[in-house]
């Protein structure tokens, strides 16, 4: 079966630090992969995707940037986080046509 | 492009009360259509889906039908628990666009004893 891991699960971060945070898929090959941010009480706000390793599409331009350096590897990163980056964070994979699965979340806190 | 549109909450009911949250949507083509769970700190898990017209998805106790005439495909369960107090997403996946999905806002669905 197919399981989603993301790791930190918490995590506080001055402003102006770098962040890096890592999303893996176990059990399918080749995944379409995404990074969201859900905001306090807010919905779902899509920020990259990926088709494929290397592959990266961004929707929102912002001070985040995503990495995908193998197949079922997901990173999103930035290089100096604002206290806007604060929320919570999700990965999620599908496939083609199906419906996504996503894993537990990150949540980051800027102070 | 892609919207979903969700009753806005919070929503309160007492246990055993009728749910329904509206969704509506706006999308070219024939969408899926997906009902999504949050349940407090965790990541979102699929409740249920239809993938064309007229299709019911039912999960748990929970049904929508996919009703193309209205761009609706309304949450619904009899006899909610206090078990289900949660957030409930809309989503929508569009027959393109690389299986990226346009998700509502969220209602939050509180059940009281």
């Amino acid at each position: 079966s197919q399981t989603i891991h993301q790791w930190p699960a918490t995590l506080v971060q001055p402003v102006g630090s770098p962040l890096s945070l890592e999303c893996t898929v176990e059990g399918t090959s080749n995944p379409n992969l995404y990074w969201y941010r859900q905001a306090a009480g807010r919905g779902l706000q899509l920020l990259f995707y990926s088709v494929g390793i290397g592959q990266i599409s961004s929707e929102v331009p912002q001070n985040l940037s995503a990495s995908r350096p193998q197949d079922r590897q997901f990173i999103l990163s930035s290089k100096k986080l604002l206290l806007s980056d604060s929320g919570f964070y999700l990965c999620a994979w599908s496939q083609t046509g199906d419906e996504q699965y996503f894993g537990p979340g990150t949540r980051l806190t800027v102070t | 492009g892609n919207s979903v549109t969700q009753m806005e909450g919070p929503v309160t009911l007492s246990e055993e009360a009728f749910l329904t949250i509206n969704c509506t949507y706006t999308a070219t083509g024939y969408p899926s259509l997906f009902w999504y769970v949050q349940y407090p700190g965790e990541g979102l898990q699929l409740l249920l889906k239809a993938t064309k017209a007229d299709d019911k998805g039912s999960n748990k106790g929970f049904e929508a039908t996919y009703r193309k005439e209205t761009t609706s495909f309304h949450l619904e369960k009899g006899s909610v628990q206090v078990s289900d107090s949660a957030v409930y997403f809309c989503a929508l996946r569009g027959d393109t666009n690389a299986g990226k999905s346009t998700f509502g806002d969220g209602t939050t669905l509180t059940v009281k004893p």
